[in-house]
């Protein structure tokens, strides 16, 4: 079966230093990957995605992500984050036929930004 | 443009309840999913709904069952509550069933069974 594996369950970062947060999964076959951001009190949106082409894909508030077919990883990177970062951050990757897709999570990385 | 929304926001009920959450599917979104988030984890795929038909469903047993209206807004039913299913339950629509779409989300439902 899929799985996703979030390695940290929290990173706690100060303000204006780098910050990687990782995902790994586990699939044989061609895949979709998203990251999506959940802020306090609001729903999950999505933050970027990886469909197909460039390994690397970005999202307009500075982070980017990484496709790493070898070592089934799509890390997470920003090179300077904000206190307005501060949110749990999911991975998720589809599974299943086209037309019946089911996205499969991992259990979400909250990202603390220390002043 | 309305994005998603579910109703209510945060309900307790009791073991062996029925209960009913809703949704609005965002303009022009012709389909629904509906995942669960339990404290702590990420969220599990319940069910897919696709022009009122169901089209996809995770490991979840039959007590929870849905329906999609035809302005494609949707209903998530649990039967027979049980402690477990205590959750946040989210309700995401997008326009189409293809894996690389986009999920819109709602900022779910507490479900709190005691």
């Amino acid at each position: 079966a899929q799985s996703v594996t979030q390695l940290d369950s929290q990173v706690p970062v100060f303000e204006e230093a780098p910050v990687e947060l990782r995902c790994n999964y586990s699939s044989s076959v061609s895949v979709y990957l998203f990251w999506y951001v959940q802020y306090p009190n609001q729903g999950l949106q999505l933050l970027l995605k990886y469909l197909s082409g460039s390994t690397l894909v970005e999202s307009i508030n500075g982070f980017e992500a990484e496709f790493n077919k070898s070592q089934t990883s799509f890390h997470l990177r920003k090179p300077s984050v904000h206190i307005s970062d501060t949110a749990e951050y999911f991975c998720a990757v589809t599974r299943g036929t086209d037309s019946n897709y089911q996205l499969i999570w991992g259990a979400g990385t909250k990202l603390i930004i220390k002043p | 443009e309305t994005g998603v929304t579910q109703s209510p926001t945060h309900l307790i009920k009791t073991r062996g309840q029925q209960v009913t959450l809703r949704c609005s599917s965002q303009s022009g979104h012709n389909t629904v999913s509906w995942y669960q988030q339990a404290l702590g984890q990420g969220p599990q795929f319940i069910f897919q709904y696709y022009r009122e038909e169901e089209n996809g469903r995770g490991n979840f047993p039959p007590r929870f069952s849905g329906l999609q209206f035809p302005n494609y807004s949707s209903e998530l039913n649990v039967n027979a509550l049980e402690l477990d299913d205590s959750a946040l339950y989210l309700c995401a629509s997008s326009p189409g069933t293809s894996g690389y779409r986009e999920l819109f989300f709602g900022e779910g439902s507490r479900l709190t069974v005691l």
